[in-house]
């Protein structure tokens, strides 16, 4: 299993839907990113979370330290927002990122 | 410079060969990841620099990887005798901290023939 799961793996909606994308983690972490990847590679830090919640324009993160679990929100959803959206932790004590799989997100006009 | 840059964008090498991967980082970030997306998969983590040394090398898969950082600026990532399953994206980010925001490069596309 791996340290880091996010659902779903794949999402398609239509424009101006809600979304709303998860990541579980079964480790200790001092804080938790949400990456955004679009086609053709270039990654795109959102958000540096280490408790409660973020937001910044339609995007909205949210993080529960207890339940190991954060949630990536998208509201007024767009075709812009198409891509992968990646969680990663930064596992406590350790130097290093431990990634999600990934969800691929389809925004549809 | 304004981003993370890392050269080449693409290199194609046959299997047997060396080669050696760049990154610059943005000017002043004092900590440099290097990670690897292999085609279909997530992304792994290689190694990462804080300054010039390398606290965290767990994540390379063998000693035919190394890296280095000089003058807390420039880092490259060399490969010996590349295999086929070394083809990924490699990808270099930074950020001005350690755990702080990562600003990442474009990638090398590396593909063993």
């Amino acid at each position: 299993k791996n340290e880091v799961e996010q659902s779903p793996q794949n999402l398609t909606a239509q424009e101006g839907e809600f979304i709303t994308i998860n990541c579980s983690y079964s480790v200790g972490i001092s804080a938790l990113h949400w990456l955004q990847q679009h086609p053709g590679g270039g990654i795109v830090s959102l958000f540096m979370l280490s408790s409660g919640k973020k937001k910044h324009g339609r995007l909205i993160a949210t993080i529960n330290i207890q339940e190991k679990h954060s949630s990536l929100h998208i509201t007024a959803s767009h075709p812009r927002d198409s891509a992968v959206y990646i969680c990663a932790v930064h596992i406590q004590g350790a130097q290093k990122l431990v990634f999600g799989q990934g969800t691929r997100l389809t925004i549809n006009p | 410079g304004a981003g993370v840059s890392q050269s080449p964008s693409n290199k194609v090498t046959e299997k047997g060969k060396d080669v050696e991967l760049r990154c610059d980082p943005i000017s002043g970030h004092t900590a440099l990841y290097w990670y690897r997306q292999s085609l279909g998969q997530g992304l792994e983590f290689l190694i990462y620099f804080q300054g010039n040394s390398a606290p965290d090398k767990s994540g390379l898969p063998s000693d035919r990887f190394s890296a280095e950082r000089t003058g807390g600026s420039v880092s490259t990532l060399t490969i010996q005798r590349t295999q086929q399953e070394d083809s990924a994206v490699y990808l270099c980010a930074s950020s001005l901290v350690f755990k702080g925001n990562p600003f990442f490069g474009q990638g090398t596309r590396l593909t063993v023939v």
